[in-house]
């Protein structure tokens, strides 16, 4: 099955520097991946996804890159703010579900 | 906008007794998602519905089940509950199956005591 391995665990950056988060897969069948941003005790949030063929996304100060052929992928935060401050998760699925990565504590420090 | 809906919140039972958790997806979705977050951890995949037919199974107990039913909502049920089965159970719903975004509810807290 999938496996989706995500790096670091936690984080920490100042404000409005820059952030990333990588993952990899192991299932290259896999073709849709999301990250999520989750708030404690509160539900993980869709931020950004990419899909199998296309390599890069942008959504204002978030971006998305993927490496089909290295099977990895990665999430890029420009001029973080403390808001910013959260789990963020990667996921990656094939098919129906979703296997996510074990999440990475992101702090901003103002 | 309406979102997931799910309910109770919050469950608190004992060992061993039974508990169903329900789930009401976002109007014109037609597959719903359940997972399973516990303290510190990733969510977990348990099972989804697709049309009301089961379409992919996780890492579900056999002491749970789960189904869709005709107006799309779903409820998980927990049997024989165990101190390990206390975590946040998340519902998503999404348009479609396959590579379509999935909508997060709320979550129901399960503790079990």
């Amino acid at each position: 099955g999938e496996n989706v391995e995500q790096h670091p665990s936690t984080l920490s950056v100042q404000e409005g520097d820059s952030a990333v988060i990588k993952c990899t897969y192991s299932d290259s069948a896999s073709n849709y991946f999301p990250w999520y941003k989750q708030e404690l005790g509160k539900r993980p949030q869709l931020i950004i996804d990419i899909r199998s063929n296309v390599g890069e996304k942008k959504d204002q100060r978030i971006a998305v890159t993927l490496n089909k052929t290295a099977k990895h992928f990665s999430l890029h935060i420009t001029e973080t703010q403390p808001e910013d401050s959260a789990v963020y998760f990667c996921a990656a699925s094939r098919g129906n579900k979703l296997v996510f990565g074990a999440g990475t504590i992101l702090r901003v420090k103002s | 906008a309406a979102g997931v809906i799910q309910s109770p919140r919050h469950l608190i039972k004992e060992k061993r007794e039974t508990a169903t958790l329900k789930c009401y997806p976002i109007p014109r979705h037609d597959t719903v998602y359940w997972y399973q977050q516990g303290p510190g951890q990733d969510p977990q995949f348990l099972i989804s519905f697709y049309e009301k037919m089961q379409s992919d199974k996780g890492s579900i107990p056999d002491r749970f089940s789960a189904q869709q039913f005709s107006d799309y909502h779903s409820e998980l049920n927990m049997s024989s509950l165990e101190l390990g089965d206390s975590a946040l159970y998340f519902c998503a719903s999404s348009e479609g199956g396959w590579g379509h975004e999935q909508f997060f509810g709320p979550g129901t807290r399960l503790t079990v005591l």
